[in-house]
């Protein structure tokens, strides 16, 4: 049973344009909310994250945004950069001591020169 | 400098073999945890220990057992190594309190 999804598998955009990512969970537990992007070969790396508290979040070129009542979150990368290519995993927390992260499948964003 | 290391990178064993994977993080993280992504790609967690204490474990096969001898280093060791063992398994840390997780580089194992 999936609780997060990430129901695009890819994504292609064209460099200097917006890549929109999308997530949706089913768990109402979920209160924090992270973005990871991963290279072929490495482990994931933290990007952007949010706490359900918050409705959006800003890091440079990275925007996260939060719709607790449609359980959806976005990430939003403007403008593109060919080095955004990357396969983009959202998570999902319940926080506490012992909370772990829920992924989703992943997203293959490639962003054309 | 590195935050979060795993050893090894790649590990490719027979079938019914015992392997041990170790990871470390310099962090000053207090929690670390096993994941494993499956030929499907999904990432999912097998354990957690936090100040060399188990706190999750996740219905994994206890073929897989997992052992912090301090709170910087948290190693498994699998046994009986099965064809459905191959997958790559990541380290990952946080500190306690904050959601954010580290992650290490992954260690890539094929079992023949």
């Amino acid at each position: 049973d999936q609780q997060v999804k990430q129901n695009s598998p890819s994504l292609s955009v064209q460099e200097g344009r917006i890549s929109i990512l999308n997530c949706d969970y089913t768990n109402s537990m979920f209160d924090y909310f992270l973005w990871y992007k991963k290279y072929p070969a490495e482990g994931p790396t933290f990007l952007i994250s949010i706490s359900s508290i918050k409705d959006k979040n800003e890091d440079g070129r990275f925007t996260v945004f939060l719709n607790k009542s449609a359980k959806h979150l976005s990430l939003h990368i403007v403008p593109s950069q060919p080095g955004d290519s990357a396969v983009y995993f959202c998570a999902a927390s319940a926080i506490g001591a012992n909370s772990k992260l829920t992924f989703g499948k992943g997203i293959t964003l490639s962003v054309r020169p | 400098d590195t935050a979060v290391s795993q050893t090894p990178k790649y590990l490719v064993t027979q079938m019914g073999n015992d392997k041990s994977i170790k990871c470390e993080q310099n962090l000053g993280h207090d929690t670390m945890y096993w994941y494993k992504q499956d030929s499907k790609k999904f990432l999912k967690i097998m354990f957690s220990y936090n100040n060399k204490e188990l706190i999750i474990n996740e219905t994994v096969p206890n073929r897989f057992s997992p052992k912090s001898p301090d709170k910087a280093h948290l190693n498994l060791h699998i046994n009986s190594l099965e064809l459905g063992d191959s997958a790559v398994y990541f380290c990952a840390s946080r500190k306690r309190f904050q959601e954010t997780q580290y992650f290490g580089p992954g260690t890539r194992l094929l079992v023949l």
